[in-house]
């Protein structure tokens, strides 16, 4: 079956630092990704979907300019959070569909803390 | 806009027993309706979907899931729990015109009593 790598599984970072994790679908190419974030006992909230070769389309209230998102290929998307503070501690998980009528495989996450 | 809603944030069956967790979706068409698990710091697990046809799914795991467009839901089933499934549950509808977003619900957390 269709496989999504996520990495790092976790990071820790100091305030003010940037992060860049990564995402990959192994074994289909995947024209759209998508990020979201996920607080603990909390559901999924979708933060954007990545297109590639285009820009990312963003969800209302999520920073465009604090998490980037670049889908330079058809089997890489990184989300890049910008200038890390504590409150961006958090689970992100990303995801792919191999086709439109597909349904969406997950990477197993990152959980980011900001210290 | 669709939206889900599950109505039990917990749920506490013994080994064995049967289970239903339950979802209700908002959507003004037929939506594409998804069950995932989520084991804890893990990413989700697909147990199943309705894209259309018969509205009684079967998915992995020995779950299954029907779809009720009268009362707008598509709750998950397993006749026999075992401790193994004891998770978070997330329903989850997509837009069936474009298929890129995906909404979740708030999620059911599982747990299973030996």
């Amino acid at each position: 079956g269709a496989v999504v790598s996520q990495h790092p599984s976790r990071v820790i970072c100091k305030s003010g630092t940037s992060v860049k994790i990564e995402c990959r679908s192994l074994d289909f190419q995947a024209t759209t990704m998508f990020w979201y974030r996920q607080f603990p006992k909390q559901s999924l909230m979708l933060m954007a979907t990545s297109n590639e070769g285009s820009k990312a389309t963003y969800e209302q209230g999520v920073e465009k300019d604090k998490f980037l998102i670049n889908h330079a290929s058809l089997t890489l998307s990184t989300l890049t959070v910008t200038s890390a503070h504590p409150e961006d501690s958090s689970f992100y998980i990303c995801s792919a569909k191999r086709a439109w009528d597909s349904p969406l495989h997950f990477g197993n996450g990152t959980r980011l803390t900001v210290t | 806009a669709q939206s889900v809603t599950q109505p039990d944030i917990h749920i506490t069956v013994s080994e064995g027993a049967s289970l239903e967790l339950r979802c209700n979706y908002s959507y003004g068409a037929t939506p594409y309706l998804f069950w995932y698990v989520q084991s804890p710091g893990q990413g989700l697990q697909l147990l199943l979907k309705y894209f259309s046809g018969d509205t009684l799914v079967q998915g992995i795991k020995g779950f299954e899931a029907e779809f009720k467009r009268s009362q707008s839901s598509f709750n998950l089933r397993k006749p026999s729990v075992h401790w193994s499934d004891a998770a978070e549950y997330f329903c989850a509808v997509g837009e069936k015109t474009s298929y890129d977003k995906v909404i979740f619900g708030p999620g059911t957390s599982l747990s299973v009593i030996p």
